[in-house]
């Protein structure tokens, strides 16, 4: 079985400065995806950034980087130019590669982070 | 994008009663819908995952005869909770995939319910 874990379940961060959020898995697979989602007050489910296991390119979206280190089954967010809009939970997730479109997702703890003015 | 639209948001209902949630796929055809439950400030545990035509697949642990899915089309699934207790007071999210499973999948916006 899969398991995520997120070992910091409060951040906090200083508008504009930049934030590491940790993330450790384990698994027997060697395809998988890791996904980074968002989770206002709203409630909301949103998508932050994914990264393909095979590919060893650090997946990057504007402000918000991963560090892949699948050796260590690591999966690190990094916020640059943190923003207030940024304050929300955020959750690690897992997912297997195969069978296609019927992996459910795994999902750490979750860390809350706040964006200080 | 693709939207699952989740309803309702917030249900408030008696000890004993039934609630339904409803996901819906607008504008993509979801053969496989995940159904996550959240308790406050905690993570999203996987309880069942429905498709479309068949019975349901529950994790350990969850009641299937409490929790109960349907997923009679590619555009519609259910949750249904029967006869409801306080302690399943909880956030309910419901998610599917949209085409290549590399784009992760698509949320609903949840359902809060409470039972009084």
């Amino acid at each position: 079985a899969q398991t995520v874990t997120q070992s910091q379940p409060e951040m906090s961060v200083q508008e504009a400065e930049t934030v590491t959020l940790s993330c450790t898995y384990d698994t027997s697979e060697n395809n998988y995806y890791l996904f980074w989602y968002k989770q206002p007050p709203s409630r909301q489910m949103i998508l932050v950034i994914r990264q393909e296991a095979y590919k060893q390119q650090n997946a990057t979206e504007n402000r918000f980087s991963v560090n892949f280190q699948k050796a260590a089954k690591s999966f690190s967010l990094k916020i640059s130019d943190s923003q207030l809009g940024d304050t929300a939970m955020y959750f690690c997730a897992f997912m297997k590669h195969y069978p296609y479109n019927n992996n459910d997702m795994r999902f750490g703890a979750g860390t809350r982070l706040t964006v200080k003015p | 994008g693709a939207v699952v639209s989740q309803h309702p948001s917030r249900v408030i209902c008696k000890s004993g009663t039934s609630v339904k949630i409803e996901c819906r796929s607008l504008d993509f055809q979801a053969t496989t819908m995940f159904w996550y439950r959240q308790f406050p400030k905690q993570s999203l545990m996987l309880m069942a995952t429905s498709n479309e035509g068949s019975k349901a697949t529950y994790e350990q642990g969850v009641e299937k005869d409490k929790f109960l899915i349907n997923h009679a089309s590619l555009t519609l699934s259910t949750l249904t909770v029967t006869s409801a207790h306080p302690e399943d007071s909880s956030f309910y999210i419901c998610s599917a995939p949209v085409g290549n499973t590399n784009y992760g999948y698509t949320f609903g916006s949840g359902t809060r319910l409470t039972v009084v």
